[in-house]
């Protein structure tokens, strides 16, 4: 079993649209969460931190539950910018090492 | 603007020659630095944790003479594939954690995409 799963899509949605992304984690003891995004031949980038409470920035909303281990990555009212490859990332122990999903990549359409 | 410059963006070589590629640190101090490798529509794989002034951790699978890493100062490291061949082609990044920004976030260089020929 991989170390963190997602779906790799891709997820096609008009724009507008409100779509939502899973992944899950194998190691229970994983401490930090994150999605980061990656833009096709381009380096990821940080999109936001995941929190035990779930966390919004905008149209953007992380959560996690840990008993389930999973990590979900909301996107309401979807732009075309926002087509891209989303990279759910777990960090256990140290927390600068960091383990990253196959991603998953959306196509936001007009 | 750019916090982790990598160099180059692209390199094209022979089978057997080697590659230098260089991550440089801007405005701060990285005592660790991180090398990934990603094949296409592959997660980034984690090679190889760079300590300034001791030697690198590699991750399994990954050989150390193949992939030399050397992190000389508290702003640059590099990794230098050795006698490259085309099975080495690969989106290399590396990142560096800058720990006087409050997030603690991890920059990620532009990343290096090594073609051998």
């Amino acid at each position: 079993r991989k170390e963190v799963e997602q779906d790799p899509g891709p997820f096609n949605v008009p724009e507008g649209a409100t779509v939502a992304f899973n992944c899950t984690y194998s190691n229970s003891a994983s401490q930090s969460f994150f999605w980061y995004r990656q833009d096709c031949r381009k380096e990821p980038k940080l999109l936001m931190s995941v929190y035990s409470s779930g966390n919004e920035d905008g149209r953007f909303t992380a959560q996690l539950n840990r008993a389930s281990q999973y990590i979900s990555l909301l996107i309401r009212d979807s732009k075309l910018s926002d087509s891209a490859t989303y990279l759910c990332v777990v960090s256990t122990g140290t927390a600068s090492k960091l383990t990253f999903g196959t991603g998953t990549r959306l196509q936001v359409t007009l | 603007g750019a916090v982790v410059s990598q160099h180059p963006s692209w390199v094209i070589c022979k089978s057997g020659t080697s590659v230098k590629i260089e991550c440089r640190s801007l405005d701060f101090q990285a005592t660790t630095m991180f090398w990934y490798r990603q094949f296409p529509k592959q997660s980034l794989m984690l090679m190889a944790t760079s300590n300034e002034g001791s030697k690198a951790t590699y991750e399994q699978g990954v050989e150390k003479d193949k992939f030399l890493i050397n992190h000389a100062s508290l702003t640059l490291s590099t990794l230098t594939v050795t006698s490259a061949h085309p099975e080495d082609s690969s989106f290399y990044i590396c990142s560096a954690r800058d720990l006087g920004r409050y997030t603690g976030e991890l920059f990620f260089g532009e990343g290096s995409r090594l073609t051998v020929l």
